[in-house]
């Protein structure tokens, strides 16, 4: 989506190992979001930003780590790689007209 | 406790009939609504915002919102094969609670 981009689009990594995902926005938006999206779950926030080093857990954190240390970038970090964690992630900004717009997803897979 | 529940479907309409898909939610507090469309393999784009309580509509697409029953509605009208996807129904949201429906897939048969 205009805007928004996400690395890399498609991941397989070995159990254990660490991953990081990023999120790039060009729009300036304060808030950026990390969601994780599974069959029968939908759409479940893993943490969230409202500004530069000013973050917060969502509903499914544990295991994941985020960084942002510029106003464009949000880094998603599993430490340790669990099958678990095989997923398609998305990183979502807040627009100021409500609602989100979304990046195009990483799709993780962990063997 | 889920916030927000949509029928999972799947829901099948025939090409040119109305499609009706539907959300309730528990946040009390929800003044506003947003529905997202997702084709498989895609993102969730946001599709329809409504802020009120009564009908806004968007060409084909028409958001119903009814704060006192806590039920959100989207009526797509001659359905069409491109509106084969899956709608999601999200409340604005606030702090860390920001839930999405699982949800609703359409699949319009030509």
């Amino acid at each position: 989506d205009a805007g928004i981009t996400q690395s890399p689009r498609h991941k397989v990594t070995e159990t254990g190992t660490p991953v990081t995902l990023r999120c790039h926005q060009t729009e300036n938006h304060r808030y950026m979001y990390w969601y994780r999206q599974d069959p029968g779950h939908g759409l479940r926030l893993i943490h969230y930003s409202y500004g530069v080093k000013d973050t917060d857990k969502g509903e499914v954190s544990d295991g994941y780590s985020v960084s942002r240390s510029k106003t464009e970038d949000f880094l998603l970090t599993l430490e340790s790689a669990t099958s678990s964690q095989t997923s398609v992630y998305f990183c979502a900004i807040s627009v100021p007209r409500g609602g989100y717009t979304f990046g195009s997803g990483t799709r993780l897979t962990v063997v | 406790q889920k916030e927000v529940e949509q029928n999972s479907g799947p829901l099948s309409v025939p090409e040119g009939a109305i499609a009706s898909l539907n959300c309730t939610y528990s946040d009390r507090g929800s003044q506003s609504f947003f529905w997202y469309r997702q084709y498989s393999g895609k993102s969730p784009e946001l599709i329809m915002s409504i802020y009120s309580n009564g009908d806004k509509e968007d060409g084909r697409f028409t958001a119903q919102l009814n704060k006192a029953s806590q039920y959100v509605s989207l009526l797509i009208r001659d359905s069409q094969p491109s509106d084969s996807a899956t709608y999601l129904c999200a409340p604005p949201g606030s702090g860390n609670q920001f839930y999405f429906g699982t949800g609703t897939s359409l699949t319009v048969i030509p």
